[in-house]
């Protein structure tokens, strides 16, 4: 079955540690995302990625790093320069080019701060 | 910059009822448009889309029509069950060098009972 995992499904964490979540795709897709979900609130871009070793940032990329070495795997570091990281993070994929006009979401991981 | 309005919910509808959940957009030029739909707990999953002026999507019962004149993408069901409660985002797209950037409005929370 082709798709998006994410891991953990559920991640606790003290305040000052950078915590670290995984996306991996078997889609063969170049570009990967990912987005912030707040309660009550849409989806915000923290950051894109559209080939190996390259990524952009997104609307809220402050307080977040990624890496892009594999083109299946986009994970996303959450840094404790992070100011409110408590949210439910959700990843990614698309084609390029034409076919870049539909993302696929996989399950989320739900961060929670303690 | 592009945005999009979705009604507020919750909307609670009884099982078999009409289900309308209203969304307006504000774009440059005519971006693809679609619907997500959010279990409990889960990510989202592409419930329907529309790639220009006119087209209607639809999937699992749910239709929408992309209206240019109205700049609307309005969701519509005939007779909901009790597996739609969800919650549902309108969302637009625009192209980012090859990727693309989703822009969400802020969910509506659908709640169907018997």
């Amino acid at each position: 079955d082709g798709g998006i995992t994410q891991s953990p499904k559920y991640l606790f964490r003290k305040e000052g540690q950078n915590v670290t979540l995984s996306c991996e795709q078997n889609l063969n897709h170049d570009a990967m995302y990912w987005y912030r979900q707040d309660p009550g609130q849409g989806l915000r871009l923290i950051y894109y990625s559209q080939i190996v070793n390259d990524f952009q940032k997104g609307d809220i990329a402050e307080g977040y790093s990624v890496s892009r070495e594999k083109k299946e795997s986009f994970p996303l570091t959450v840094t404790s320069a992070q100011k409110n990281p408590t949210a439910f993070y959700l990843c990614a994929s698309s084609m390029i080019g034409r076919g870049a006009d539909t993302q696929y979401f996989g399950p989320g991981t739900r961060l929670t701060v303690l | 910059g592009n945005s999009v309005t979705q009604m507020e919910g919750p909307v609670t509808l009884s099982e078999e009822a009409f289900l309308t959940i209203n969304c307006t957009y504000t774009a440059t030029g005519y971006p693809s448009l679609f619907w997500y739909v959010q279990y409990p707990g889960e990510g989202l999953q592409l419930l329907l889309k529309a790639t220009k002026a006119d087209d209607k999507g639809s999937n699992k019962g749910f239709e929408a029509t992309y209206r240019k004149e109205t700049t609307s993408f309005h969701l519509e069901k005939g007779s909901v069950q009790v597996s739609d409660s969800a919650v549902y985002f309108c969302a637009l797209i625009s192209i980012t060098g090859t990727a693309s950037k989703l822009t969400f409005g802020t969910g509506t929370r659908l709640q169907v009972t018997l």
